[in-house]
Formats: C-alpha cells, structure tokens, sequence
C-alpha cells in the first residue's frame, strides 16, 4: 500500500521561503505514467492545486502561484519536495501531497495526511 | 484561466438520491473526477475518468459527464456519505478544483 507523508516547519516567518518534503513508502517513486503534486486547503475552504513533478523532473504549476514556487524530486531517496517562497499570512494552509495519475484527467489516487503550517513572526 | 463551478451545499433525506454538479466550459470534452472529504480528512477519490469507482468505493456512487456539466449521483444516500464533495479536471497544463459542495443528509 503506498504511502506518503508530508514533513517540514509547521512555523514560518512572512517574507521567508516554506519548505515541504514528501515521503515515499509502498512503492517507487520512479513509476511512470504518474506526476508527484502538491495540493494545499486553507482551514474551512476549498482545494487549491499548486503544481507537480514527474520522477524525470517534468513540472507544471499553478500559474498563480507559478512565481513563487519550485518542486523537484529526488528519486534516490523516494522524494519530492516544495519550495514556496515570499509567504504571506495567505499562505497559511494545510499542505498535502499526493500522487497524479497522467494522462487521465490527473486524478489523485493517494494523499499524505496533510501538515499545517502556519506563516507568523 | 479554466474554472469549474458547484453549488456550495445540497441536502438530502437519507434513502435518497443526491446529485451534485460540476460546471465548466466543454467540461464533457475531458476527464472529471470527484473526491469526498469527511472533516480533518484527507479527500478521497470516489470517481476517476467521469464514471469509473475505485476499489473500495460504493456501488451508490456513479458519476457522468456531458456538455459543460459532469455530475456525481449518490443513490440511497447514508448518514456516513455527509462530507464535501470536490470536482476535479486538468486544463492544457494544470489541475483545476471546484470550489466544494456540502452535502447535508438529515
């Protein structure tokens, strides 16, 4: 059964870069056919997508958020991470990760369990 | 940039049908999804590819999508299927979500 779980600083300081790994385990993360994405919720709203990465490295993102983000993947450990940066308050959320299927509309068909963080000094 | 649109909440008596749309522009030309989300949950998938249920998930869950609409359709509604339902589709190069329906059972 593949699992993913989400680890970082739950804290971080306006104006300061957020940075997020997800971690890998039941399955490799170099399967094709499948994108490695990021998707985060605000407490009380909805979903927002903000990008994914493919095991070679093939990105797309969020075109709101396209400047201020950058996802990579390191399939050396069964990882991929997020790099958000200049937060606001904005970007208080809960974040999770989760596994795209391609070439099918991008369904998720695995979640992490989400991680809050929250942007505060 | 692609929007999808749903209804912020729908009620339904238990033993009922409810169905909850999804709206976009030739939202029928590409694939939809549907995920649940019970609170401090993760959402789960309950329909891929417009109509198809993952292992696990309901035969009371159906799913279509035609024109600008796709819907979700839970026959014999159960207490258990209250949550928030989400729309998904991929547009040219990103994923798109709706903005969320509640379903009410009472």
């Amino acid at each position: 059964q593949l699992q993913l779980q989400e680890s970082g600083p739950g804290l971080v300081k306006p104006s300061e870069t957020l940075s997020l790994t997800c971690s890998v385990s039941g399955g490799s993360i170099s399967s094709s056919n499948y994108y490695w994405g990021w998707i985060r919720q605000p407490p009380g709203k909805g979903l927002e997508w903000i990008g994914g990465i493919s095991y070679s490295g093939s990105t797309y993102y969020n075109p709101s958020l396209k400047s201020r983000v950058t996802i990579s993947v390191d399939t050396s450990k069964n990882q991929f991470s997020l790099n958000l940066n200049s937060v606001t308050a904005a970007d208080t959320t809960v974040y999770y990760c989760a596994r795209h299927k391609d070439g099918s509309g991008w369904y998720v068909d695995y979640w992490g369990q989400g991680t809050l963080v929250t942007v505060s000094s | 940039s692609y929007e999808l649109t749903q209804p912020p909440s729908v009620s339904v008596s238990p033993g009922q049908t409810a169905s909850i749309t999804c709206s976009g522009d030739k939202l029928g030309d590409r694939y939809a999804c549907w995920y649940q989300q019970k609170p401090g949950q993760s959402p789960v998938l309950v329909i891929y590819q417009d109509k198809k249920r993952p292992s696990g998930i309901p035969e009371r869950f159906s799913g279509s999508n035609s024109g600008n609409t796709a819907t979700l359709t839970i026959s014999g509604t159960q207490a258990m299927d209250e949550a928030d339902y989400y729309c998904q589709a991929w547009d040219t190069s990103a994923v798109v979500f709706g903005g969320g329906t509640k379903l009410t059972v009472l």
